[in-house]
């Protein structure tokens, strides 16, 4: 069964960085997002994104976050200068048409 | 989006049916009812949708509630490995367009006994 990869598994970096995490959705998916999970808390949206754009972001995602879609199949999820408060586990998802949502199992992004 | 309601924590014995309950009072006539679980700190994992009528697929069945104010998902042979966070999520329906974003809340956690 097709299934939603990202990688890193596991990121670490210093403070004041710049990450990138990156996604490859299911191959004909269509829409793409990005949802976090700080340690022992909900799971949050951060993006959604369709036809090259931006569909609706969270307050989460300000200017220090991007994404981006540099091919046809990869999707990825920028911060441009980490915060401590960065730290925690970054799902990508895709979905095509009326289909539900399929998640990967995450990069681990740790700000040190 | 509506609200959902979900307990905090469940119990059940390997091999027996797991229902867990969800209540969604305000839910509008074009929402559609979401599970998906989430194992330990893995991506969540979509198990199945409806919209008023019982669903069933290979993980588990879906029982809304003719009111459509509650509904239950049933996983009729629990094993160990159905051990997780279940989330029930009530969203407008997968026809419209739009970003279609899910919003999680705590779930329900799961543990099955041996």
């Amino acid at each position: 069964e097709p299934e939603v990869t990202q990688t890193p598994s596991h990121q670490v970096t210093q403070m004041g960085q710049e990450v990138i995490l990156r996604c490859v959705p299911i191959s004909n998916h269509l829409y793409f997002y990005w949802y976090r999970q700080i340690l022992g808390q909900k799971v949050e949206f951060l993006v959604s994104f369709y036809n090259n754009e931006i569909s609706e972001k969270s307050e989460i995602f300000d200017d220090q976050f991007s994404v981006e879609r540099p091919d046809g199949s990869n999707f990825t999820l920028k911060i441009r200068s980490t915060k401590l408060e960065d730290s925690a586990m970054y799902f990508c998802a895709s979905r095509r048409g009326h289909q539900p949502q399929h998640f990967g199992d995450g990069t681990r992004l740790s700000i040190l | 989006d509506a609200k959902t309601t979900q307990p905090t924590s469940m119990d059940c014995a390997e091999g027996r049916a797991a229902n867990l309950p969800c209540n969604h009072s305000t839910i509008s006539g074009n929402e559609y009812v979401y599970w998906y679980r989430q194992i330990h700190s893995q991506g969540p994992q979509y198990i199945i949708h409806g919209l008023k009528n019982n669903e069933t697929n290979e993980m588990a069945s879906l029982i809304i509630t003719e009111d459509r104010k509650s509904s239950t998902l049933i996983l009729p042979h629990a094993t160990l490995r159905d051990t997780a966070v279940y989330y029930c999520i009530v969203r407008v329906g997968v026809y419209n367009q739009g970003a279609q974003k899910l919003v999680f809340g705590q779930g329900t956690r799961l543990t099955i006994n041996p």
